[in-house]
């Protein structure tokens, strides 16, 4: 099976601007999350989605917002970029987002805020 | 609510030497724990985990973890690494009505020739 993918791999806006990252899970995994990383806070949750909805969701503002399509596919939306948004976004699928299952994550996007 | 401390930010160490990273966790309830790998510029990828059963679980290149309940650890550990363990690891932990993991901040292992 192919694994998890993400597009971009790299991107650089200017504040202000917003972006649209892209995931595409392991075929047959319902469950998709995504987390910001970064050196100084290290790995984040942002929002998780499971069959379209949002199931749980991190402690980020709502500039940040997401989606899943029926596909499984999902994207995450950043409005108003701010410097502090530069970071490397990862995706992450699962079967079922169940606590016991392994989290798969792709290569991630590489977001510059100028 | 639960956590991760993983008590060393930077592990370095001598190629062939044995390794041991720290993982301690609070959680209220059952929880499934496990060690995350991230190479430069890659995504994290399973190196081993812990659901049930015997507590020392291990991994196809020579990494194991034991689960101590009472002491709420689960340090990994290596007898002898390689300069191609150089990497960061993660702990992280789940379980109970959390569907999504909490990860610690990451150990970055240095492995010195």
């Amino acid at each position: 099976k192919a694994g998890v993918t993400q597009t971009p791999r790299y991107l650089i806006k200017t504040r202000g601007q917003q972006v649209t990252l892209s995931c595409s899970p392991i075929s047959g995994h319902r469950s998709v999350s995504w987390y910001q990383q970064t050196p100084g806070q290290g790995l984040q949750f942002l929002f998780e989605y499971f069959s379209e909805t949002q199931r749980n969701k991190g402690n980020f503002p709502g500039r940040f917002s997401g989606r899943q399509f029926s596909n499984s596919r999902s994207e995450m939306n950043v409005s108003t970029l701010e410097l502090g948004d530069s970071a490397l976004y990862l995706c992450a699928s699962s079967l079922e987002g169940q606590g016991s299952d392994t989290q798969y994550f792709g290569p991630g996007t590489r977001l510059t805020v100028l | 609510a639960q956590s991760v401390t993983q008590l060393d930010s930077q592990v370095p160490v001598f190629e062939e030497a044995p390794v041991e990273l720290r993982c301690n966790y609070s959680s209220s309830v059952s929880v499934y724990l496990f060690w995350y790998v991230q190479y430069p510029n890659q995504g994290l990828q399973l190196l081993l985990k812990y659901l049930s059963g015997s507590t020392l679980v291990e991994s196809i290149n020579g990494f194991e973890a034991e689960f101590n309940k009472s002491q709420t650890s689960f340090h990994l550990r290596k007898p002898s690494v390689h300069i191609s363990d150089t990497a960061e690891y993660f702990c992280a932990v789940s379980g109970g009505g959390s569907y999504i993991p909490t990860f610690g901040r990451g150990t970055s292992l240095i492995v010195h020739p």
